[in-house]
């Protein structure tokens, strides 16, 4: 079966430090991926996704940036991290086409201080 | 742009009663899904609609896709308190990405 790991659970940076969120997705094959961003009590927002390896699509400018190494493996990581940026990161995977369901991974609560 | 409107924002129900939510598109879609997320959880699919004029039933939940697909609700009848959470609708305008509803956060007063 298919699983969607995200780490780490919850993260606490000072301003202008550097992040790093990992996804990595299990038992499925040329997922697209997706980075969300759920600010408290509010909607999600899309930030990144990627068809494939090396393929990422920006759909908000911003201090963050979004690599997949692997095919199963998404990242999402700034060089400086502002206020604005804390939030609830998701992470999502489609199989096949992406029209179709998405599943999400468990979520990083980033608090940036 | 695509955008995903979403009404209401909150509501509250006593325990027993309906529970309905809102979607509108200014564009037809190819296709709305409904996502749950419980307080502290991350969204979990609930369905998918495609064809004009599509029903389909979850026990309690009713799903509804407009004719023009362009618009769409959830019903939920005499809700539990484990219905608790934000439902978003997600709408897909036959691209590789979802656009979300902004969500309504339903509390139920037992």
């Amino acid at each position: 079966s298919q699983t969607i790991h995200q780490w780490p659970a919850t993260l606490v940076q000072p301003v202008g430090s550097p992040l790093s969120l990992e996804c990595t997705v299990e038992g499925t094959s040329n997922p697209n991926l997706y980075w969300y961003r759920q600010a408290a009590g509010r909607g999600l927002q899309l930030l990144f996704y990627s068809v494939g390896i090396g393929q990422i699509s920006s759909e908000v400018p911003q201090n963050l940036s979004a690599s997949r190494p692997q095919d199963r493996q998404f990242i999402l990581s700034s060089k400086k991290l502002l206020l604005s940026d804390s939030g609830f990161y998701l992470c999502a995977w489609v199989s096949g086409r992406g029209t179709d369901t998405q599943y999400f991974g468990p979520g990083t609560r980033l608090t940036v201080l | 742009g695509q955008q995903v409107m979403q009404i209401p924002q909150y509501q509250h129900v006593q325990e027993g009663e309906d529970f309905t939510t809102y979607c509108n598109s200014s564009t037809t879609l190819s296709n709305i899904q409904w996502y749950k997320q419980r307080p502290g959880g991350h969204p979990v699919f609930l369905i998918q609609l495609v064809k004009s004029g599509e029903v389909k039933k979850q026990k309690r939940l009713t799903f509804q896709f407009g004719e023009a697909k362009k618009n769409s609700s959830l019903h939920i009848t005499a809700t539990q308190t484990t219905d608790v959470g934000t439902y978003f609708c997600a709408g897909n305008f036959g691209n590789e990405k979802l656009t979300f509803g902004t969500g309504t956060r339903l509390t139920i007063i037992p």
